[in-house]
Parts: structure tokens; C-alpha cells; sequence
């Protein structure tokens, strides 16, 4: 298993520019989501996904879109790149939504990030 | 004001030492804590999971969680060099929404 892997590993996007995050993992995890880290900030939740054609807003969605079209694939589009939006993405996915109170279930794997820089 | 709060250290401690780490929220609704461990320029990975109350011990590794005062920790029994790393703490309610903490540099000098 590759596990969840993201492409691409670093980016320099000019203000105004739109791009799309990839993301895809081969663990038949119906959960998947997007967090970005901020110094000091921690991991802050984008969008998330429970299956395929199901997507919901995290803590800070504004000026990104999700789609989920399979179970294995999460991208994520910026829609016009802000010097705000400089920062380490992870994209992570679990079985399910974790709140089960299992490990199995509960355990987000992590991506090894996109480093985006919007000049 | 953040649901979870962690200070970021940096934490430094001798090698063989106890590390010791905690975070504290604000929300009754988180049922579920965890510690993550990130390693620079890596992504996060689980190292506890813990649902109620009490101790919980992983080989090296103790998660404690104080419901009552809101408050979780964990500790590194015989920490290592290669235990120098960010760990973050995380929790959740019964709904799925999720709270990480800003994450505790530490570092283990040999």
C-alpha cells in the first residue's frame, strides 16, 4: 500500500493563479480530508469528505473547493492564490468519520504535505 | 480564543529524561483525545488514542486525560534522540468535529 500520497511536494503560485492539490490514498478509506498548518496555528480543518459525492466545510473552507467523484481521489482547488494562502497542506484520511471511538476506525493517515508559497 | 491549547515550547530535554506534555480545552464535547508526532517536514502520525478518563500506557508512551479539569498529557518514558519531534494534540466530539493543538517542539539532546 502506498498509503496517502500528495502531489505536488512543493509549489510557487502569483497572486490571483488557481491550481488544483492532489490527493489519493489506496486504503479504501471512506474518510478523507484537507487541514492546512500555520505556525502556531496547528492543523486547521478545509473541507472533509464521509464517501464519494459527499463534502462538507471544515473550520476554514473560504477559497478553496473540494470534489469527491471516487473513494480513492480528494483534490483540492485553489480558486484564486492569496499570499494568505502560504502554507503546508496535508490531506488525511480515515475509515471513517472519526468519532466511532475506535482506533482502527478512528486513526487519520496523513500525507507528507504540499508546501505552497503564493507570492 | 483556540478550543485547545498547547504551548509550542521548544521543550528541551537531556536524553534519558522524562518528557512531559499536556494540553488543555475549552469544549465538554470532546470524548476523544490522541497524540500525534510529526516529524519535520513529514506528516503527522497517531501515536495514542484514548476515549475515557485515566491512564493509558504504550510501551514508552503514558496518555493521561482529566476530563473533569479539561486537561490531557503524555508522557516519554527514557526519551531518545530520535523522540525529538512536534506532537500535537488532538480531540473530538461524537459529531466529528475536530480540534488539533498548535503542537510542542521537542528536542532530545544526546
Amino acid at each position: 500500500n502506498a498509503g496517502v500520497t500528495q502531489t505536488p511536494k512543493f509549489q510557487v503560485l502569483k497572486t490571483g493563479q488557481s491550481m488544483t492539490l492532489q490527493c489519493a490514498q489506496d486504503m479504501n478509506h471512506e474518510y478523507m480530508s484537507w487541514y492546512r498548518q500555520d505556525p502556531g496555528m496547528g492543523l486547521r480543518l478545509i473541507h472533509y469528505s464521509v464517501g464519494a459525492g459527499i463534502t462538507d466545510q471544515g473550520e476554514v473552507p473560504n477559497g478553496y473547493n473540494v470534489s469527491r467523484s471516487t473513494t480513492e481521489d480528494f483534490p483540492l482547488r485553489l480558486l484564486s492564490a492569496a499570499p494568505s494562502q502560504t502554507s503546508v497542506y496535508f490531506c488525511a484520511s480515515s475509515y471513517s468519520l472519526p468519532t466511532s471511538g475506535s482506533r482502527r476506525t478512528d486513526t487519520q493517515y496523513f500525507g507528507p504535505g504540499t508546501r505552497l508559497t503564493v507570492l | 480564543q483556540k478550543e485547545v491549547e498547547q504551548d509550542p515550547g521548544p521543550l528541551s530535554v537531556p536524553e534519558g529524561a522524562i518528557v512531559s506534555l499536556n494540553c488543555t480545552y475549552s469544549n465538554s464535547a470532546f470524548q476523544y483525545f490522541m497524540w500525534y508526532r510529526q516529524y519535520s517536514r513529514k506528516g503527522p502520525e497517531l501515536l495514542m488514542y484514548t476515549y475515557s478518563s485515566g491512564n493509558k500506557e504504550d510501551g514508552r508512551f503514558t496518555a493521561q486525560v482529566d476530563k473533569s479539569s479539561k486537561y490531557i498529557s503524555l508522557f516519554i518514558r527514557d526519551s531518545q534522540p530520535s523522540d525529538s519531534a512536534t506532537y500535537l494534540c488532538a480531540m473530538n466530539d461524537s459529531w466529528g468535529k475536530f480540534q488539533f493543538g498548535a503542537g510542542t517542539q521537542v528536542v532530545v539532546t544526546p
